[in-house]
């Protein structure tokens, strides 16, 4: 029972390369989400799909690009890394919920990025 | 625009002593309510939720109740452990596609 799997679990980037992070779900969840984790700021919603074939941005889209071709796949691209892109990213994805029956997020362990 | 609010951590506490973590939060509708954990080098996992005001949330003995009249979803245990020791994060979502994160608070467990 994988879950939620991101790739790679750490990355060191030069300033303006371009790199894709991975996730993968295999628990035919609709939703994934993209979030960033930095000190004192918790995490911030980057991009999310509520099913393949559709998209949408978050609290800091910027600099960061987004496909759902399949179920299963929601990768996240940086298009040329700059440090303040330097952060822990956590994939997660969830069931369609909506109004008040909200059901669980489960997330990746996450990719820990630094750009030099 | 909707937001969640957190004490500031480390929360620091002896093993079997009282923990609170407070977490108010601003919303424009009635959203559900989270607390997430997320243990030293791992994801975050789901401790527990509420969905409508008064329903009180409960998991490996931590409790948290709605509270709409106060803007509140407090998580409280009575005895913590060693194995307590990690960072929770409260959150509010209307749907799980986005969730909203306080800045999380950091629980360390001294025996």
């Amino acid at each position: 029972n994988a879950g939620v799997t991101q790739t790679p679990k750490f990355q060191v980037l030069k300033t303006g390369q371009s790199m894709t992070l991975q996730c993968a779900q295999d628990m035919n969840h609709e939703y994934m989400s993209w979030y960033r984790q930095d000190p004192g700021m918790g995490l911030r919603l980057i991009h999310y799909s509520v099913g393949a074939g559709i998209t949408d941005q978050g609290e800091v889209p910027n600099g960061y690009n987004v496909s759902r071709s399949t179920t299963e796949d929601f990768p996240l691209r940086l298009l040329s890394a700059a440090p303040s892109q330097t952060s822990v990213y956590f994939c997660a994805s969830s069931y369609s919920g909506t109004g008040i029956m909200n059901t669980e997020a489960f997330f990746g362990q996450g990719t820990r990025l630094t750009v030099v | 625009g909707d937001s969640v609010t957190q004490m500031e951590g480390p929360v620091t506490l002896s093993e079997e002593a009282f923990l609170t973590i407070n977490c108010t939060y601003t919303a424009t509708g009635y959203p559900s309510l989270f607390w997430y954990v997320q243990y030293p080098g791992e994801g975050l996992q789901l401790l527990l939720k509420a969905t409508k005001a008064d329903d009180k949330g409960s998991n490996k003995g931590f409790e948290a109740t709605y509270r709409k009249e106060t803007t509140s979803f407090h998580l409280e245990k009575g005895s913590v452990q060693v194995s307590d020791s990690a960072v929770y994060f409260c959150a509010l979502s209307y749907n799980t596609d986005k969730l909203i994160f306080g800045t999380g608070t950091r629980l360390q467990v001294f025996p």
